[in-house]
């Protein structure tokens, strides 16, 4: 079946620093791939998002590709800011058959002054 | 107005006690979820369910039951709580992936059960 692995956390860097949150995918067909941010004491919300192969998401300086030759959606970010400590969920969504996304672990960022 | 929302947001309560959670959404989607989110942060899909089928995971205990009054409404009903059912439960929704949509979810902000 489908399957989202993002690498374990947590990860913590200091102000500015450059960031790197993997995520690679197994599924069938050409599914659209997705990062979501979970804030202290909220809700996921949709952070960027990739719909075929060589796509870039980009929001809020945070960077993703649709690499369908290596499977994969790392996020990035150049320079990280105390305000990005969250937990970031790498998730996949079939074009046909079942509509129920498929998430990730998450992995938590924690981001010191 | 709050595109998901879901009340209660703090729900305490005793072992074996039933609960209800509601959700509604106003952005004319038609698909809604309840996930599970135990304290490492795994998110766990319990149902999907939209106006053709509901969908539900096969591990999840059948004291849970999801209850959909209309399109915009899924609420969550549990049954003689336990210990284990504390988590935060999210409530989302969707448009259908079928009808050309990216498909992204909308979330809500969470409840949170504590079961004493």
């Amino acid at each position: 079946g489908d399957s989202v692995t993002q690498m374990e956390g947590p990860v913590t860097l200091s102000e500015e620093a450059f960031l790197t949150i993997n995520c690679t995918y197994t599924a069938t067909g050409y599914p659209s791939l997705f990062w979501y941010v979970q804030y202290p004491g909220e809700g996921l919300q949709l952070l960027l998002k990739a719909t075929k192969a060589d796509d870039k998401g980009s929001n809020k300086g945070f960077e993703a590709t649709y690499r369908k030759e290596t499977t994969s959606f790392h996020l990035e970010k150049g320079s990280v800011q105390v305000s990005d400590s969250a937990v970031y969920f790498c998730a996949l969504r079939k074009s046909g058959g079942s509509y129920i996304p498929t998430f990730g672990r998450g992995t938590s960022l924690i981001v010191h002054p | 107005d709050t595109a998901v929302s879901q009340t209660p947001k703090y729900l305490v309560t005793q072992m074996g006690n039933d609960k209800s959670i509601k959700c509604e959404q106003n952005l004319g989607h038609d698909t809604m979820y309840w996930y599970k989110q135990d304290s490492k942060k795994f998110l766990k899909i319990m149902f999907s369910y939209n106006n053709k089928e509901l969908i539900i995971n096969e591990t999840v205990p059948n004291r849970f039951s999801p209850k959909s009054p209309d399109k915009a409404h899924l609420n969550l009903h549990i049954n003689s709580l336990e210990l284990g059912d504390s988590a935060v439960y999210f409530c989302a929704s969707s448009q259908d992936r079928k009808t050309g949509n990216t498909g992204e979810l909308f979330f809500g902000e969470g409840s949170r059960l504590t079961v004493l």
